[in-house]
């Protein structure tokens, strides 16, 4: 298994409180993704990094932020947490060869609920 | 917007049979990939197809690319209980970014 390891696994919330979710890969992969993963809407990118510094968004970023200070570490943070966050947060990790011919890797997932 | 979408949504079949999935994309590709999830855990990277192969087998799976039906299928051969759980197809977004769109998938039951 690839070395991905997301924390918390598990955490309960309150609408209005910031929420920081740490994934840490021990893979040296130059790219990291999060994701959430919502029944009915599948997998969908929130942000991702292509390296240290270096983020960009996905498609439902609205809401979060993120921080890339090491190759290791990928932080997604909720600056206000709204009920609508509630959802199960994936990271992944790839090693960014040219043509996107590289499989991705994933942590087991955050389950967060947003009370 | 989804790029690829599987079908059907969920399939139930007994241990020993074989089980079809199938995905399809919308803009032009240079590879497909296929994922499996298993209850309560991340995505596992199964098998990688590029756009100039017909078809890919490892082990008990068989993936078949169509890039003219812009279309694929995944093929479990003689399904076991352990075969249970969900499969994505998966997509490159254009650019080196190794961004993948995610179908909403196919859940599989494997009946012992």
């Amino acid at each position: 298994d690839a070395g991905i390891t997301q924390s918390p696994r598990h955490k309960v919330t309150e609408t209005g409180t910031p929420v920081t979710l740490r994934c840490h890969q021990t893979e040296n992969h130059r790219y990291m993704y999060w994701y959430r993963q919502d029944p009915g809407h599948g997998l969908r990118l929130i942000h991702y990094s292509y390296g240290v510094k270096d983020t960009d968004k996905g498609e439902v970023s609205d809401g979060y932020s993120v921080s890339r200070s090491k190759t290791e570490d990928f932080l997604l943070t909720l600056e206000s947490a709204t009920s609508s966050q509630t959802s199960v947060y994936f990271c992944a990790i790839s090693e960014g060869r040219i043509n996107s011919r590289q499989p991705q890797h994933f942590g087991d997932g955050t389950r967060l609920s947003i009370l | 917007s989804q790029q690829g979408e599987e079908d059907p949504q969920a399939l139930s079949i007994q241990e020993g049979e074989n089980a079809t999935m199938n995905c399809s994309y919308k803009t032009s590709i240079n590879n497909l990939q296929w994922y499996r999830q298993n209850s309560g855990r991340g995505l596992v990277h199964l098998i990688l197809i590029r756009s100039n192969e017909r078809e890919k087998h490892s082990g008990r799976l068989r993936v078949t690319l169509d890039t003219s039906k812009k279309s694929s299928s995944l093929l479990i051969t003689a399904s076991r209980a352990a075969d249970t759980a969900s499969y994505f197809c998966a997509t490159p977004v254009s650019g080196n970014t190794g961004k993948l769109i995610f179908g909403q998938g196919t859940t599989l039951q494997v009946k012992p």
